[in-house]
């Protein structure tokens, strides 16, 4: 199975900070990964796919980059409505791996 | 509008069962593979089991497989989970979605308890 480690767990930044979170595979994906944006008592949203594709309707400032074993979400400027949990999801063999969440918190 | 409106949940006792639905609306629901996934309380979320279009290829995780099956009607534009055998460490949010997880419904409660 591939594990994917996502760091880091939690981060707490203010409003228009620039915010990275890493995640990394056991082995290499290609570029089969997604971004997740969730939100407490919602369902999850994507953000990315193919590790750097912008799903329709997300705005710029978020950016994913990577290829293989190493990924990057980035948000250029936090904004308020940003404070959420974030998943990285493997879908390069199954069984599906998402990362362990990293949250966002206010600083 | 793409739509999923997942049902069925509720409080089960350990060793019992539960089929949860997944109604789908606004997209070609017999083209797409589709996906559960579930989030335990205050934790992560979990892949559970993956369907294709037209239910040729069937994958489960380990936590639940030879306990939990899935299927879908495509006429009906419906998925399902049949869960059966079922553990408190099944407890939690299930959610299902399409694709590569593009679209997810709003979640349905599992609970399972005595």
């Amino acid at each position: 199975d591939i594990q994917m480690t996502q760091s880091p767990s939690s981060l707490s930044a203010s409003v228009g900070d620039r915010v990275i979170v890493t995640c990394r595979a056991s082995q290499g994906i290609r570029n089969d990964l997604g971004w997740f944006q969730q939100k407490p008592g919602k369902a999850p949203q994507r953000l990315i796919f193919a590790a750097s594709t912008l799903q329709s309707g997300v705005p710029s400032r978020f950016s994913g980059s990577g290829s293989g074993t190493e990924f990057t979400l980035t948000i250029s400027s936090l904004q308020p409505e940003d404070f959420a949990t974030y998943y990285c999801l493997q879908h390069n063999s199954y069984p599906w791996t998402f990362g362990r969440g990293t949250k966002v918190e206010i600083k | 509008e793409v739509q999923m409106v997942e049902s069925g949940g509720g409080l089960v006792k350990p060793g019992g069962s539960l089929r949860l639905s997944c109604g789908a609306s606004g997209f070609p629901f017999s083209i797409y593979s589709m996906n559960w996934v579930r989030q335990a309380p205050g934790k992560g979320l979990e892949w559970v089991s993956s369907i294709s279009s037209t239910s040729t290829y069937i994958y489960y995780a380990d936590s639940v497989k030879g306990r939990f099956t899935i299927s879908r009607d495509n006429a009906k534009n419906s998925l399902f989970l049949q869960m059966n055998s079922l553990r408190a460490e099944d407890t939690g949010l299930y959610f299902c979605s399409r694709g590569i997880m593009d679209y997810w419904g709003q979640g349905i409660l599992v609970t399972v308890s005595s």
